[in-house]
């Protein structure tokens, strides 16, 4: 199995800030990577797929990066509504596996 | 918009069957463009794909759960199911279905719903 390592675990920041998660392959995914935000009793919502592309309706603070094993989502000028967890997810081979989630706090 | 809604019992018993179904509001169930799939989450911690199934029947499952697990689809209902067999205590989670387009993600997911494995 593809295994996914998140970090960090966790991340205190405010209003206005950027925020920067990253999350490491353990082998080659060229790009099938996904990040989701999750809200307190809500399923997932999807951010970003294809590593770097913006999922229909959400925010153009989101953004994603990176390729291979080494991958990036950006948050620029965090928003209220944007304290959450968020995993990312490998969709290139199955079994399809998920980082342990980043959560950002408020400081 | 497409929506998912899980449904089934909130508390199986351990030993035995867990079922679940997932209604698809649109016809989007019977189209090649998408997969459908299953991924819980025990208490308290992260998300674990159970398994996906395609328009055409064909199913891709974790081996860690394979053994215990179906997926089947009713194009005609716009549902599909879930049974994961022999359930014990670690099989209690929030159960979510989801909608994968082309491998890219997740793109729409049912609320979850929770299971609970106890006598």
């Amino acid at each position: 199995d593809i295994q996914m390592t998140q970090s960090p675990s966790s991340v205190s920041a405010s209003v206005g800030d950027r925020v920067t998660i990253t999350c490491r392959a353990s082998q080659d995914i060229v790009n099938w990577l996904a990040w989701y935000q999750q809200k307190p009793g809500k399923a997932p919502e999807l951010l970003i797929y294809a590593a770097s592309s913006l999922q229909s309706g959400v925010p153009a603070r989101f953004s994603g990066s990176g390729s291979v094993t080494d991958f990036t989502l950006t948050i620029s000028n965090l928003q209220p509504e944007d304290f959450a967890t968020y995993f990312c997810q490998q969709a290139n081979s199955f079994p399809y596996t998920f980082g342990q989630g980043t959560k950002v706090e408020i400081k | 918009q497409v929506q998912l809604q899980e449904s089934g019992p909130g508390l199986v018993k351990p030993s035995e069957t867990l079922s679940l179904t997932c209604s698809v509001s649109d016809g989007s169930i019977s189209s090649s463009n998408y997969y459908w799939g299953w991924i819980r989450q025990p208490p308290g911690k992260g998300l674990e794909w159970i398994g996906n199934i395609y328009y055409s029947g064909s199913t891709y499952y974790n081996p860690s759960l394979k053994s215990r697990v179906i997926i089947s689809l009713d194009t005609s209902r716009a549902q599909f199911s879930l049974k994961v067999m022999s359930v014990t205590a670690t099989d209690t989670a929030v159960y979510y279905c989801a909608r994968l387009a082309g491998g890219t993600g997740f793109d729409s997911w049912g609320q979850g719903t929770p299971v609970i494995v106890s006598s």
